[in-house]
C-alpha cells in the first residue's frame, strides 16, 4: 500500500532554532496535510495544501507542498518548548475520505 | 464546540473481555472514522463512516473487531475477544465531509490489554 515516509524520525533541538523536517511518497497526491500530536493528545491539523508549490504559513510554521506532488516541507521558525511533539504529515487517498497518515518526526526541544 | 469526544480516556482490561470504546463525533459532521495507533504501525484508519453508513472497514484487523454508528452523534468501536496485541490507543475523529479540511481528532482511548 502506500507509505509516506517522514524523516527525520526524531530530533533535539535548542530553542529558538529552526527545524525542517520533510515527506515523501512514491505516488502522487493532491492534498497534503500537517498535523501536530502533543502527549496524551489526539492529532490537531496544524497546515493544508492543495496546490503542487504552494507555500502556506500558520504563524511560525510553513509548509510546501512539492512541485512534483510526491513531497512536502514542514518548517518551524524560532521554536520554543511547546513545540515539542510528533508532526505528522497526511496525504488523501484520492476518490475517498481516507487519509493515510506518515510516520512522524518526534521533535524535542531543549531549553 | 466540544470538540471530538471519546471515552473512556483508559481503559485495562483482561486478555478475553469485551472491551466498548465510545467516541460522540463534532454536531453536524457526518463522517467519522476510527483510528488505532501503535508505536510499530503509527496511525493506522480502521473504519469510516459518512452519513451513519460504514463505507470502507478494509482496516479492521479481525472478525474481533466490529463498529457501530446508531445515529450521527454516537459511535461505538467493540472488540470482543480482546487480546494483549490489540494494545493500543484508539482514536476517533470526525469531519464535515469537506474533504479537503480533514479531520478532527479526538483526545483517544489508551486501551491495555493484560
Amino acid at each position: 500500500g502506500q507509505q509516506l515516509n517522514q524523516s527525520p524520525q526524531s530530533m533535539f533541538i535548542q530553542e529558538g532554532e529552526d527545524v525542517s523536517m520533510n515527506c515523501t511518497s512514491s505516488s502522487i497526491f493532491n492534498t497534503w496535510l500537517w498535523y501536530k500530536q502533543d502527549p496524551g493528545e489526539g492529532p490537531v491539523l496544524l497546515i493544508a495544501l492543495y496546490k503542487a508549490g504552494e507555500l502556506t504559513s500558520n504563524g511560525r510554521l510553513t509548509a510546501q507542498f512539492g512541485t512534483t506532488r510526491k513531497d512536502s516541507f514542514l518548517n518551524i521558525s524560532a521554536s520554543i518548548p511547546s513545540d515539542v511533539g510528533i508532526y505528522f504529515c497526511a496525504v488523501r487517498l484520492s476518490g475517498t475520505y481516507k487519509y493515510i497518515f506518515g510516520t512522524g518526526t518526534r521533535l524535542k526541544v531543549l531549553a | 464546540d466540544a470538540g471530538v469526544i471519546q471515552s473512556p480516556r483508559h481503559e485495562v482490561t483482561e486478555m478475553g473481555q469485551e472491551v466498548t470504546l465510545r467516541c460522540k463525533p463534532i454536531s453536524g459532521h457526518n463522517s467519522l472514522f476510527w483510528y488505532r495507533q501503535t508505536m510499530m504501525r503509527g496511525l493506522e484508519l480502521l473504519i469510516y463512516f459518512n452519513n451513519n453508513v460504514p463505507i470502507d472497514d478494509s482496516g479492521m484487523p479481525e472478525d474481533r473487531f466490529s463498529a457501530k454508528m446508531p445515529n450521527a452523534s454516537f459511535s461505538t468501536l467493540k472488540i470482543q475477544p480482546s487480546e494483549p496485541r490489540d494494545s493500543a490507543v484508539y482514536f476517533c475523529a470526525s469531519s464535515t465531509g469537506g474533504l479537503l479540511l480533514g479531520y478532527t481528532f479526538g483526545s483517544g482511548t489508551r486501551l491495555t490489554v493484560v
